[in-house]
């Protein structure tokens, strides 16, 4: 069956990066682009992009732009999302999904970053 | 980019009653673009509807989604006691993808 498993919970400090992880089983790996999405306390979501994991080509919500970075690792079949420069409003629940034409059918359970000083 | 309206807020309604949601763009969607989730507290949101109307793998025929262009609609035809919850649309025919804020139904 289809899997996303995430990476356990972070606390950072502000102007931190933080590297969450997705690690995708029971499909072929490569056939879906896997997407970002968070959930700040309270709040609805917000996507954040998306990344090819055949070839890695990724795209990025233009707010994330130099501050986001999406990686692939087809050996593990994990995807990764690097959050930099840490602001107290990143914290949130950052979840990743599959892609099956545009909307997503298969989500993480969610990873929490709670950013802190 | 695109934003979805979502409304009413919060709906209160009853078991057994028939639920209708609304997600309104602020600019007009394929309907082979539009999905609805749901949410529950402390979980992963739930893909229900994709493609505006066709259901998800297990989702229960009770839930049917229609509309296109600008408006769209989530109907729950008759409540069960574990389908309230938070319920999100959410657009994927233009970067950057976009959610509306949500449609809260309460018992």
């Amino acid at each position: 069956q289809v899997q996303l498993l995430q990476s356990a919970a972070e606390v950072k400090k502000p102007g931190a990066s933080v590297k969450v992880s997705c690690k995708a089983s029971g499909y072929t790996f490569t056939g879906y682009y896997l997407h970002w999405v968070r959930q700040a306390p309270g709040q609805g979501l917000e996507w954040m992009g998306f990344i090819n994991p055949r070839g890695g080509r990724t795209t990025y919500a233009r707010n994330y732009q130099g501050r986001l970075t999406m990686t692939t690792d087809t050996s593990t079949t994990t995807v990764y999302m690097e959050v930099s420069s840490l602001r107290s409003d990143d914290t949130a629940v950052y979840f990743c999904a599959r892609d099956v034409s545009g909307t997503f059918d298969f989500w993480g359970q969610g990873t929490l970053v709670t950013v802190s000083s | 980019e695109i934003v979805l309206t979502q409304s009413p807020g919060t709906l209160s309604l009853s078991p057994g009653e028939r639920a209708t949601l609304s997600c309104r763009a602020s600019q007009n969607i394929s309907s082979s673009y539009l999905g609805w989730y749901q949410q529950k507290p402390g979980q992963a949101p739930r893909l229900l509807i994709f493609a505006a109307s066709s259901r998800a793998t297990g989702i229960p025929d009770r839930f049917g989604g229609s509309g296109s262009g600008t408006d769209f609609t989530l109907t729950i035809s008759r409540l069960e006691p574990e389908d309230f919850a938070v319920y999100f649309c959410q657009q994927c025919g233009a970067l950057p993808y976009t959610f509306g804020q949500g449609t809260k139904l309460d018992i």
